[in-house]
Formats: structure tokens, sequence, C-alpha cells
């Protein structure tokens, strides 16, 4: 059965400092692996996709990275901002048949000033 | 936001009503999804569509149906709603792009229902 697993459940960290989500997952055939950040009363956002031959992606102060050989995923924030207090989503696709996704339960992030 | 609007967006109803939520898309996509989102449990599959009146059951459909009837609508229709079916709906929709598709998610609805 796919699955994908999120670590840790919860974080609180200071505005300005950096932080690091985890992602392990266990879906085959690989195709990709997205990132999402989800606000407090809205739909998720996608931060970043990789497919198997890409093992970082950018996107501002989001960095993304990937292992495809151990299947892990990690999402770094640097510089926190309080804006960056959200849920964050790891989600990973297999490759073929109907594109269902399969996701995590989400790390939720908290930035204190 | 990929053009994807969901009506109503929040919504109270009574165990044993009729409910649909609607899912709109502006930009002609073949997938659709609906989801729900749950504390603890985090996006779970109810259905999905590959096209005009090609539907599909997710993880999470009993107690739900859809319809498709044109590409830019998905309905979610709970035929007797059930205080289990109080959640957050996501609708939405998968781009094109081989492994770098995207899926979009539109704004949620919010059902309790009493």
């Amino acid at each position: 059965k796919n699955q994908v697993e999120q670590s840790p459940q919860s974080l609180i960290i200071l505005e300005g400092k950096n932080c690091t989500l985890q992602c392990n997952y266990t879906v085959s055939p690989f195709s990709n692996l997205r990132w999402y950040k989800q606000d407090t009363g809205r739909g998720p956002v996608s931060l970043t996709i990789m497919t198997f031959s890409e093992n970082t992606k950018s996107n501002g102060r989001y960095t993304a990275t990937l292992d495809a050989d151990t299947k892990q995923s990690s999402l770094h924030i640097t510089a926190s901002q309080l804006s960056d207090s959200a849920s964050y989503i790891c989600v990973v696709s297999a490759s073929g048949g109907s594109y269902i996704p399969t996701f995590g339960r989400g790390t939720s992030l908290i930035v204190h000033p | 936001d990929a053009g994807i609007t969901q009506s109503p967006r929040h919504k109270v109803t009574e165990t044993g009503t009729p409910v649909t939520l609607r899912c709109h898309q502006t930009e002609n996509h073949r997938y659709m999804y609906w989801y729900r989102q749950d504390p603890g449990h985090g996006l779970r599959l109810i259905h999905y569509s590959y096209g005009v009146k090609d539907t599909d059951k997710g993880e999470v459909s009993d107690g739900y149906s859809v319809s498709r009837s044109k590409t830019e609508d998905f309905l979610l229709t709970l035929e007797s709603a059930t205080s289990s079916q109080t959640s957050v709906y996501f609708c939405a929709i998968r781009s094109s792009g081989g492994d770098h598709y995207e899926q979009y998610f539109g704004p949620g609805t919010r059902l309790t229902v009493t």
C-alpha cells in the first residue's frame, strides 16, 4: 500500500530561524513528489515539485530535497517569517494509472515573533 | 487558483437531508477530484473524474456520489447526510505536464451536519 509519512507532526520556531520538515514515502513506481503549503481556512498551494531525476528544488526561502534511493524528502525553510505559519503537506504520485496521489497528514508549523 | 470555485463555501444541514456541493473550473482540465479533510487524517480522496460522465471511487466514497455532465462542473452529493460527514471538502484539478503535472485546489467548502 502506498504511504506517505511526515515528521514532525507539529513544530514551533521563532521568527528568523530555519527549520526542516521530513517526508518518507513508499509509493511505487515513483512519478513525482510535491510539497504544499496550506494556510488555515484555505486550500493547499503547491510550493515545489520534483521528479525522479531532480534532487533539489527551490522556491524562494523554501528548498526541497529528494533522495529517491532512500525514498525520503525534506523541506527546508530559511529565515522563517510569521507568514510561514501553516500546514505543510507532502504528496507523492505514482507513474501510470489514474493519477491518484498519496497525501501525508502534514506538519503544522507555527512561527512565533 | 487555476480558476476553481466551490459553492457553497459554508453549509449547515441536518442529518438525513441531501446535500450537493459544486466545483466549477474555467480551464477545461480533464481530471477533477473531491477530497475531504479532517483533523488527524489529512486529505482523503472521495471520488474523481477523468472526463465527462467518467468517474471512479476513492478511498472514502461510501455515502457519496458524484456527477460530471460537462467538463467544467463536478458535483458531489451526500444522499443522506450524517454527522460523520461534517468536514471540509476540497475540489481539485490536475493540470497536464507529464511527471510535472500539478494539482490545484479550490478554496474549500465547510460542511456541518447537525
